[in-house]
């Protein structure tokens, strides 16, 4: 039972160039999402997820793309990377209702230069 | 906008102190507020959760208080120690919601 993987843990990548994160889980959860983590800022959700098929945008969607094609993988896509998308991305996985637990994955530190 | 803000940014104890961290949010929808730890390198976990319709839960050494009328929620660390030193966040969420996290506090424990 791995929880949540994310793939790759680490990245560096030039500005312009293109990849995708990679977040696989097997809770079965039906909630799915993607955050980046800045210092001093927090965990800001960029897109989310509440079942296969769906996507929806966050607080900071602008640069990023998602597919939900299977419910255990959600993908994130940077299409032209710019040096302000730096950052530690997490996934996390719920059930979805309000007073169940967000369970993270071990992250991915990106680097864009 | 910040939906749930967070205070202190940084937090130094001595071990065996109080360790007390403050979130405060707006939206009185929400129904659910976790904490959750963080380690470096590492991603958030579950700490300590608790619903409105109770002021206080505890956890061995760690408690939540939660103040409705004030919509404000804190986390207590008694007997800090230096296991403890970590980034912790507050969140808030409402059924078939997102979470909205806090912007997280450092806190280190001196030996």
């Amino acid at each position: 039972n791995a929880g949540v993987t994310q793939t790759p843990k680490f990245r560096v990548l030039k500005t312009g160039q293109s990849m995708t994160l990679l977040c696989a889980q097997d809770m079965n959860h039906e909630y799915m999402y993607w955050y980046r983590q800045d210092p001093g800022m927090g965990l800001r959700l960029i897109h989310y997820s509440v079942g296969e098929g769906t996507t929806a945008k966050g607080e900071v969607p602008d640069g990023y793309n998602v597919s939900r094609l299977k419910k255990q993988n959600f993908l994130l896509g940077l299409e032209s990377a710019a040096p302000s998308q730096t950052s530690v991305y997490f996934c996390a996985t719920s059930f979805g209702r309000s007073d169940t637990e967000a369970f993270f994955g071990q992250g991915t530190r990106l680097t864009v230069v | 906008q910040q939906q749930v803000k967070q205070s202190p940014q940084s937090l130094i104890v001595q071990k065996g102190g109080i360790s007390i961290i403050n979130c405060a949010y707006e939206n009185t929808a929400f129904d659910y507020f976790p904490w959750y730890q963080q380690f470096p390198g590492k991603g958030p976990a579950l700490l300590i959760a608790i619903r409105p319709d109770v002021s206080e839960k505890k956890e061995g050494r760690f408690t939540i208080s939660f103040n409705k009328s004030a919509k404000q929620f804190s986390l207590h660390i008694m007997d800090s120690q230096p296991g403890d030193s970590a980034t912790y966040f507050c969140a808030a969420s409402f059924t078939g919601n997102q979470f909205y996290f806090g912007t997280g506090t450092s806190l280190t424990v001196i030996p």
